[in-house]
């Protein structure tokens, strides 16, 4: 079956503009994480969804980044007046139940 | 707080070597240990895990044990292939973390032919 899908792969934008993140997890999943990850580093947790209720954003680096997941399927991740520090690949990943977690492709964002 | 330090890279081995990527954790409770696997170009893949104390996860020829005792959970295999070349993290999931996943900054593999 299908698996975690993202979009865009690839943004760039200008500092100082907004951009929105798209995940789409697996069909039936129930949990949705959110992680960034810089140049070589593994990947950082942001936030995560169970169902539409955010359970934790204690990752999420400051007021500028926010997520919503309002049907329980579809996320997506808002950074606003990006920077250029904001630059790295952002990962999507789903689980149904359990703590395997599915990892979708990422976006990879740049900040100029 | 719950972490993961893991054999820093880039590891260089020709065809055939014996593998080994040191990894070791620190968590409150009784995490699950993943590792997982980065190919040129793709995403995250899930190579094996291991839930408990001694349990061994095992996948394409890599294997790692849970080792509760020395808290560590270093990948193994015993012959590696051009096909291994890769980056490779080390993570574990624990209920004090709420089930996100806490990875180690990744271990660079190249196999030469």
């Amino acid at each position: 079956g299908a698996g975690v899908s993202q979009s865009p792969r690839y943004k760039v934008t200008k500092r100082g503009q907004d951009v929105a993140l798209r995940c789409d997890p697996i069909s039936g999943h129930v949990s949705l994480y959110w992680y960034r990850q810089a140049l070589g580093q593994g990947p950082e947790f942001l936030t995560y969804f169970n169902y539409e209720a955010q359970q934790d954003k204690s990752g999420l680096p400051n007021d500028r980044f926010s997520a919503e997941r309002p049907e329980g399927s579809i996320s997506t991740l808002t950074i606003q007046r990006t920077e250029q520090r904001d630059s790295a690949m952002y990962r999507c990943a789903s689980n149904l139940d359990g703590n395997e977690q599915f990892f979708g492709p990422g976006t990879r964002l740049t900040v100029l | 707080g719950d972490s993961v330090t893991q054999m820093e890279g880039p590891v260089t081995l020709s065809e055939e070597a014996f593998l080994t990527i040191n990894c070791t954790y620190t968590a409150t409770g009784y995490p699950s240990l993943f590792w997982y696997v980065q190919y040129p170009g793709e995403g995250l893949q899930l190579l094996l895990k291991a839930t408990k104390a001694d349990d061994k996860g095992s996948n394409k020829g890599f294997e790692a044990t849970y080792r509760k005792e020395t808290t560590s959970f270093h990948l193994e295999k015993g012959s590696v292939q051009v096909s291994d070349s890769a980056v490779y993290f080390c993570a574990l999931s624990s209920y004090s973390s709420a089930s996100k996943i806490i990875f180690g900054s990744g271990t660079r593999l190249s196999i030469r032919p």
